[in-house]
Formats: structure tokens, C-alpha cells, sequence
């Protein structure tokens, strides 16, 4: 079954304004990870959060995790035109199993 | 990206020709992994290598074949594929074979005719 599940599929702001993007998952997990991927491009790791961890800065990120819900959300701060991008969360669920569960994704489009 | 790179960033071919995909990585790193990306589908894990070995192969087709003569490269090898197996393949590497961060290669467009 699908592990990570961004919500919204797609979303569009205007340069400056804040974008939140949340992700859902069904089983525990070890940690969570948050990428991004420009068009056709490869993903770029932004920001790992562990499962005793509540909420995690870098720049003009922010990630919060809830593990007791089981989601997380990535805020992205004062976006830029150049944030235009695939967002993906990936699962860790741990028990000897190493594999990344990804999401669809969330498109987010930042409007100059 | 220029720690995980791959070659070809593009590629159509036929249903019956042979190709290999290649991936080199020059971040240190001792495992190695093969995901397909699909239009509207999660990120598809297909083969991890851990030292060069196969840790992991989850149930692909035998029409690709991984190689890893060592923890610095990997290779796809595609023969006999179908039009569905069009999609961006990414190769990705970590230090360890664990859950912490993958670094992504740039991809291959692979298109099968």
C-alpha cells in the first residue's frame, strides 16, 4: 500500500507568499524525508525529520511531523519563483526494511 | 547533482533493441539504488546494491538486468522492453544502505518505441 501521500497535488502562489504542503502516511515510521525535483530533473534531498523529532528548520523551510496523526507538513517561507518544483515526502518505516516509500508528489508553481 | 551522474540523459529505442543505462557516483558512497519515475506514480524502487551486492530487488521484470562491477558505478542493462516501460530512470546513492538521505542523479528520459 501507498506509504507517503502529499496533499495538495498541485498548488499555485504568487512570489512572497508562504506555501504549505502536508503528507500523510499509514504505517509508523522511522523518519520522514522531505525532497524536491525541477522538471525532469533529478530529486534533491531537503530535509530529513526522525520520528522523536517534532519540527525542523533550514532556511526557509520549515517541517513539522505528528507522529500520533501521522503526517507532516513542509512549509516553505517568502517563496521564490525559482521554488517551482515537484515536492516529495519519503517514509523510512524501519524493521530492517531500508527502503524509501515515496509520494506523488505536490506541484507547487510560484508565480513571479 | 554533480556528486550522481548519468548517462544517457536521453534515449529512445525499439522494442528489440539493447541498451544500458550508467550511473557513476563520486560521493564515497557504498550503496547505490535504481528507481523508475512514471507520469502520475510514486517514485518506484527497483534494485539496491550495498558493496557491489544486490540487497534489494523489488519483483522487476528480467528484461532489466543491474550491474555493479563496484560501489562507484552502476548499470541498467534493457533489452526486449515494452512502450510502458517509457519513464524517467534515476539512479540515487547513500553512504550506507540505510533509511538517511539519498543524493539523486539528474535521470535518463528513456522512451521505448
Amino acid at each position: 500500500s501507498q506509504q507517503g501521500e502529499e496533499d495538495p497535488q498541485a498548488l499555485s502562489i504568487q512570489e512572497g507568499e508562504n506555501a504549505t504542503m502536508n503528507c500523510s502516511y499509514k504505517t509508523s515510521i522511522n523518519n520522514l524525508q522531505w525532497y524536491r525535483q525541477n522538471s525532469g530533473r533529478g530529486l534533491v534531498h531537503l530535509i530529513l525529520i526522525r520520528s522523536n523529532e517534532r519540527e525542523k528548520h533550514s532556511g526557509r523551510l520549515r517541517v513539522t511531523l505528528d507522529t500520533s496523526k501521522k503526517s507532516s507538513s513542509l512549509l516553505i517561507t517568502a517563496s521564490r519563483a525559482a521554488d517551482t518544483a515537484s515536492y516529495f515526502c519519503a517514509t523510512a518505516r524501519g524493521a530492517g526494511s531500508y527502503q524509501l516509500t515515496f509520494g506523488k508528489g505536490t506541484k507547487l508553481s510560484v508565480i513571479p | 547533482e554533480t556528486g550522481v551522474t548519468q548517462t544517457p540523459r536521453h534515449l529512445v529505442m525499439g522494442m528489440t533493441n539493447k541498451k544500458s543505462l550508467k550511473c557513476e557516483q563520486h560521493l564515497g558512497h557504498n550503496a547505490m539504488y535504481w528507481y523508475k519515475q512514471s507520469a502520475k506514480k510514486p517514485l518506484e524502487l527497483m534494485f539496491v546494491y550495498n558493496f557491489k551486492e544486490q540487497t534489494e530487488n523489488n519483483s522487476v521484470p528480467s528484461r532489466f538486468s543491474p550491474e555493479c562491477p563496484n560501489s562507484s558505478h552502476l548499470f541498467l542493462h534493457l533489452h526486449t522492453l515494452q512502450p510502458e516501460d517509457s519513464a524517467l530512470y534515476l539512479c540515487a546513492s547513500s553512504q550506507e544502505w540505510s533509511e538517511d538521505t539519498q543524493y539523486f542523479g539528474p535521470g535518463t528520459r528513456l522512451t521505448v518505441l
